[in-house]
């Protein structure tokens, strides 16, 4: 069975301050789908990105960065110069190859970010 | 509107009583998904459509949980007989059929007292 570990339950920066929010997966499959999803307090989540298993390429977009390492089974996020509306709970998730957008989630990372 | 629509936004039932919730997807989009989230928790997936058929069923927790989408776009999640342990935000998403990202909606809070 796969799993998402994010072990941050909650992060508090200042703005403009950098921020990771860590992501640990646990699958046997070789091949998946990893996720990352913010959700506002409006509740809606909100797609960020999905990476595929075999591209590792780090990849960046605009203040947001995230950087994949299949060996160590980790897909962090990180946003430069946070901004007070970055506010939200930020989720990571895994889907395996078939079955659909069945995605199985971390318990997500609060952010809060004030001025 | 454009995006995933969920009636209703709250709902608060007693115990024992039986609940609709109601999901219209994205116009076009074939995949449709159920997701039940619990406070300071992750999504858990329940369901998906593919058209009007139930493509995976296998995170309905018990038999008091049901779903249908007879035409292949609006979604009725069903549940009898609430129980406490159902109070949750319950979360409908759409895809098309050759893509990673869902577009969630906001959600259907329901409390069971």
């Amino acid at each position: 069975a796969q799993k998402v570990t994010q072990a941050q339950t909650e992060i508090s920066v200042v703005e403009k301050e950098d921020v990771t929010l860590d992501c640990v997966y646990e699958t046997r499959d070789t091949t998946y789908y990893l996720f990352w999803y913010k959700q506002p307090p409006s509740g809606e989540l909100v797609f960020l990105i999905r990476r595929n298993s075999f591209d590792e390429q780090n990849e960046i977009s605009g203040r947001y960065s995230w950087n994949f390492q299949k060996s160590t089974s980790s897909f962090n996020f990180t946003i430069t110069a946070s901004q007070v509306v970055d506010s939200a709970v930020y989720f990571c998730a895994l889907k395996l190859t078939g079955g659909g957008n069945k995605l199985t989630f971390g318990t997500g990372t609060q952010l809060k970010v004030e001025l | 509107g454009a995006g995933v629509s969920q009636t209703p936004s709250n709902k608060v039932t007693e115990k024992g009583k039986y609940v609709e919730l109601r999901c219209d997807p994205i116009s076009g989009h074939t995949a449709l998904y159920w997701y039940r989230q619990s406070l300071g928790q992750g999504p858990e997936f329940l369901i998906y459509f593919q058209g009007t058929g139930a493509a995976d069923d296998s995170g309905l927790p018990n038999d008091r949980f049901f779903a249908v989408r007879p035409e292949g776009s609006v979604s009725t999640l069903k549940i009898q007989r609430t129980e406490r342990g159902d109070s949750a935000v319950y979360l409908c998403a759409s895809s098309t059929r050759s893509t990673g990202e869902l577009f969630f909606g906001e959600g259907s809070r329901l409390t069971v007292l």
